[in-house]
């Protein structure tokens, strides 16, 4: 079975400009869920999707937004792009996101915003 | 604010050892615990997970201890091989109801030599 795939794998872009991520969770899961990873702040929550509703969002700014599609696909986008925001993009996918389901991680979007 | 986190910043074993990787967490209701080993360039890969409702938990050369009077965590890793060197972080899954999201510790770099 195909692990979570993200695409794509590097990004560079500047200061205000948009990015959009993606996210394919393993086949049969229907929760996926948006990790960011800085080495100042480690691996924080962005949020959480399942059967195309966000459940569960973690405490970042209204720039940070994603979206499932009916096949569980995942996209996250961040607008008006900060240096800070540079970081690694990581998804995880779990069957159902129960309290319990393992997460498995893809191995991340790498944004750099200059 | 309550959180997950790590004692050890760096660890560094030699080869055939065994090797203890710390965390601490100060939420009390906290119910499910994960490992995650992240090497360079990868996404978080989940090595084992233990519920409240355990003390310990093995796997194939790995045991994970949970000491919930001090609300403490430790990974053990047996015969430790250069293979297993990486960044290792401990997560609780936090969230209302049925779902959460996880909630990781700042990690601990396991270096072994040869």
């Amino acid at each position: 079975k195909a692990g979570v795939t993200q695409t794509p794998r590097y990004l560079i872009k500047t200061r205000g400009q948009q990015v959009t991520l993606s996210c394919s969770p393993i086949s049969g899961h229907r929760s996926v869920s948006w990790y960011q990873q800085t080495p100042g702040q480690g691996l924080q929550f962005l949020f959480e999707y399942f059967s195309e509703t966000q459940r569960n969002k973690g405490n970042f700014p209204g720039r940070f937004s994603g979206r499932q599609f009916s096949n569980s696909r995942s996209e996250m986008n961040v607008s008006t792009l900060e240096l800070g925001d540079s970081a690694l993009y990581l998804c995880a996918s779990s069957s159902a996101g129960g309290r319990t389901d393992t997460q498995y991680f893809g191995p991340g979007t790498r944004l750099t915003v200059l | 604010g309550e959180s997950v986190g790590l004692h050890l910043p760096t660890l560094s074993v030699q080869e055939g050892d065994n090797s203890i990787i710390n965390c601490a967490y100060s939420n009390s209701a906290s119910d499910y615990f994960i490992w995650y080993k992240q090497e360079s360039g990868k996404g978080p890969q989940f090595i084992i997970d233990i519920r409240s409702n355990m003390d310990k938990r093995q796997g194939q050369r790995v045991t994970v201890l949970l000491n919930k009077t001090v609300k403490h965590l430790s990974l053990q890793i047996a015969a430790t091989q250069p293979g297993d060197s990486a960044v290792y972080f401990c997560a609780e899954t936090r969230g209302g109801g049925s779902q959460g999201n996880l909630i990781f510790g700042k990690g601990t770099k396991l270096s072994v030599k040869p």
